[in-house]
């Protein structure tokens, strides 16, 4: 079965900072990669996705990743990072298929201090 | 805004009573899963549909049961609650016209004391 791999459990930054959240994956077919981030108190929400194309993919707030098939990674960036960003992230990844399910990383904390 | 609607969104219940949480979608998608949440484990499936009466097992299925009877509604089932199964509930539905992205709900926090 495949797993998702999330390094960082808890990663404090200041605002301005650079952030780079890891993601690994482990499985060796045609995969779906996502970033979801959960604000404290809510629902997850969908960051951004690589579907196929370009593996530098841009989605909301700012954030991207880079899909890098050879290092089975998606790595999450944002170059300046603003307090509103303290959240949750988790990576998934879905794999051809498995019924469109996903399998979620264990999820990085990001606290941005003022 | 996906549609979709958790209920109860915050239940207390003691050990060995049964509780049944509800996700009801407005727009008849016909995939809907369920996951835990929790601290360390992140997000892990329980069970999901692919259609009505059309389950299968997650990879923590033990001790819930699922029941689909209509498009809109996919029911998750404690027989007989355990402290373990203390945790933050989602349902998710999956659009047919997107990418395979998933779409969550509020989520149920359900405390077995």
């Amino acid at each position: 079965a495949q797993s998702v791999s999330q390094h960082n459990h808890h990663v404090i930054l200041s605002e301005a900072a650079s952030l780079e959240l890891g993601c690994n994956y482990s499985y060796g077919g045609t995969v779906n990669l996502f970033w979801y981030v959960q604000y404290p108190g809510q629902h997850l929400q969908l960051l951004l996705k690589y579907f196929s194309g370009d593996p530098l993919v841009k989605g909301i707030k700012g954030f991207e990743a880079e899909f890098i098939k050879s290092k089975f990674s998606f790595n999450l960036r944002k170059p300046s990072v603003q307090w509103s960003d303290t959240a949750e992230y988790f990576c998934a990844v879905r794999t051809r298929g498995s019924n469109y399910k996903l399998t979620f990383g264990k999820g990085t904390l990001l606290t941005v201090n003022p | 805004d996906a549609g979709i609607t958790q209920s109860p969104r915050h239940k207390v219940t003691e050990t060995g009573t049964p509780v049944t949480l509800r996700c009801h979608q407005t727009e008849n998608h016909r995939y809907m899963y369920w996951y835990r949440q929790d601290p360390g484990h992140g997000l892990r499936l329980i069970h999901y549909s692919y259609g009505v009466k059309d389950t299968d097992k997650g990879e923590v299925s033990d001790g819930y049961s699922v029941s689909r009877s209509k498009t809109e509604d996919f029911l998750l089932t404690l027989e007989s609650a355990t402290s373990s199964q203390t945790s933050v509930y989602f349902c998710a539905i999956r659009p047919a016209d997107g990418t395979g992205e998933l779409f969550f709900g509020e989520g149920s926090r359900l405390t077995v004391l």
